[in-house]
């Protein structure tokens, strides 16, 4: 079985350009996650989706970051425009519903902002 | 508010060596907890959990029992392998006033040959 795909892997972009991410969750898996990890940091919750409804975004800066789950499959996250600070990884994870569940994490997408 | 504190790293041990890498947290409601290990290059995976008080999770050798009188999920592992060197996560998935998913800041394990 497939894990959760991630593209691109990296990304490097100048600052006040957009920048978009996208994520594949694991097949049958209803919610999914979008974090961002800062260097030496763990994982902060940015989003949270059910299907295809955002459940939680009360962590996702809305000036700039956008997110999408139109179908409730695959998503996307949005910076516009992209700030210096806004360089990190950012991890999208899947778990089958909204309980205590494990989730599963993709690669990540490196982003480095000049 | 809910919180999960990790013992700072990087920890280096030896090849063989007993491995302990505390934990704690802080939580209203009954979270479960998870350890997640990050090798290199690659994104988190799940190395064990536990949902309830009292109860162990184990994995390759590693193990962790959810301590509610204490508020720890300390991470022990009797022998390292230098295969074991990776970042390791503790963290809180909790479903009770309010969903909420935290991890800890990381423990960087280096383990020497």
């Amino acid at each position: 079985e497939a894990g959760v795909v991630q593209s691109p892997r990296y990304k490097i972009i100048e600052k006040k350009q957009p920048v978009a991410f996208w994520c594949n969750p694991i097949s049958g898996h209803n919610t999914l996650y979008w974090y961002l990890q800062n260097l030496g940091q763990g994982p902060e919750l940015l989003i949270r989706y059910e299907n295809e409804e955002a459940v939680d975004d009360s962590q996702l800066p809305k000036d700039r970051f956008s997110a999408e789950r139109l179908k409730g499959v695959d998503s996307t996250l949005k910076i516009q425009p992209a700030e210096l600070g806004d360089s990190a990884v950012y991890l999208c994870a899947s778990s089958l519903g909204r309980t205590q569940e494990t989730q599963y994490f993709g690669p990540g997408t490196r982003l480095l902002v000049l | 508010g809910d919180s999960v504190t990790q013992m700072e790293g990087p920890v280096t041990l030896s090849e063989e060596a007993f491995l302990t890498i505390n934990c704690t947290y802080t939580a209203t409601g009954y979270p479960s907890l998870f350890w997640y290990v990050q090798y290199p290059g690659e994104g988190l995976q799940l190395l064990l959990k536990a949902t309830k008080a009292d109860d162990k999770g184990s994995n390759k050798g590693f193990e962790a029992t959810y301590r509610k009188e204490t508020t720890s999920f300390h991470l022990e592992k009797g022998s390292v392998q230098v295969s074991d060197s990776a970042v390791y996560f503790c963290a809180l998935i909790k479903n009770t006033g309010g969903f909420k998913t935290i991890f800890g800041a990381g423990t960087r394990l280096f383990v020497k040959a």
